[in-house]
């Protein structure tokens, strides 16, 4: 059965460092999400992604985050200058042409920021 | 200002029984709402979802909407220990369809 992947499953990085979080989609899904989920709290939308651009970010999502789809499978977060704040977990989702509100989500890349 | 909210439980019921599980939202114009259950430290795996008011049942599965109300529910039958997790309700905002919502979810413990 097709799946969303996520690499890294951790990363540990010290404040003020970018990270890259990728993720791979399923093949035939045409919009993209990221989410995250702080420990012990909700799962919160940073973005979605359709047509190699940004087409919903909520307040979250200010300068600091960027999203690109670099080639025809990969999709990919970037956090620059990482803060306290941004340890979570980060879910990438994607859903299909027709039925994009059926989202499924990747495993998640747990972000440790130090 | 909360979009989504659940009861956060512990919910606990016995192997057998059916496990009701309660989500309100605040936005009148929302159209969509599903149910995602999410096991400890891994991602929401989606279980359902429903567009339009009354039931919609899938296997041991439930879903019931009440947009006049703002309510949506999930019913879980002959529950197993294996459906022990967070179920997570997540409504879909009236304006910005693919932005998700998402309740703080219900932890259920079905217990053998």
């Amino acid at each position: 059965e097709p799946e969303v992947t996520q690499t890294p499953s951790h990363q540990v990085t010290q404040m003020g460092q970018e990270v890259i979080l990728r993720c791979v989609p399923i093949s035939n899904h045409l919009y993209f999400y990221w989410y995250r989920q702080i420990l012990g709290q909700k799962v919160e939308f940073l973005v979605s992604f359709y047509n190699n651009e940004i087409s919903e970010k909520s307040e979250i999502f200010d300068d600091q985050f960027s999203v690109e789809r670099p080639d025809g499978s990969n999709f990919t977060l970037k956090i620059r200058s990482t803060k306290l704040e941004d340890s979570a977990m980060y879910f990438c989702a994607s859903s299909e042409p027709g039925l994009k509100e059926t989202q499924y989500f990747g495993p998640g890349t747990r972000l440790l920021v130090l | 200002q909360k979009e989504v909210e659940q009861n956060s439980g512990p919910l606990s019921v016995p192997e057998g029984a059916i496990a009701s599980l309660n989500c309100t939202y605040s936005d009148r114009g929302s159209q969509s709402f599903f149910w995602y259950r999410q096991y400890s430290g891994k991602s929401p795996e989606l279980i359902m979802f429903i567009y339009s008011n009354g039931d919609k049942e899938d296997g041991r599965f439930t879903a019931q909407l009440n947009k006049a109300s703002q309510y949506v529910s999930l019913l879980i039958r002959d529950s197993q220990p294996s459906d022990s997790a967070t179920y997570l309700c997540a409504v879909s905002g009236a304006l910005r369809g693919n932005q998700f919502y998402f309740g703080t979810g219900t932890s259920l413990t079905v217990i053998p």
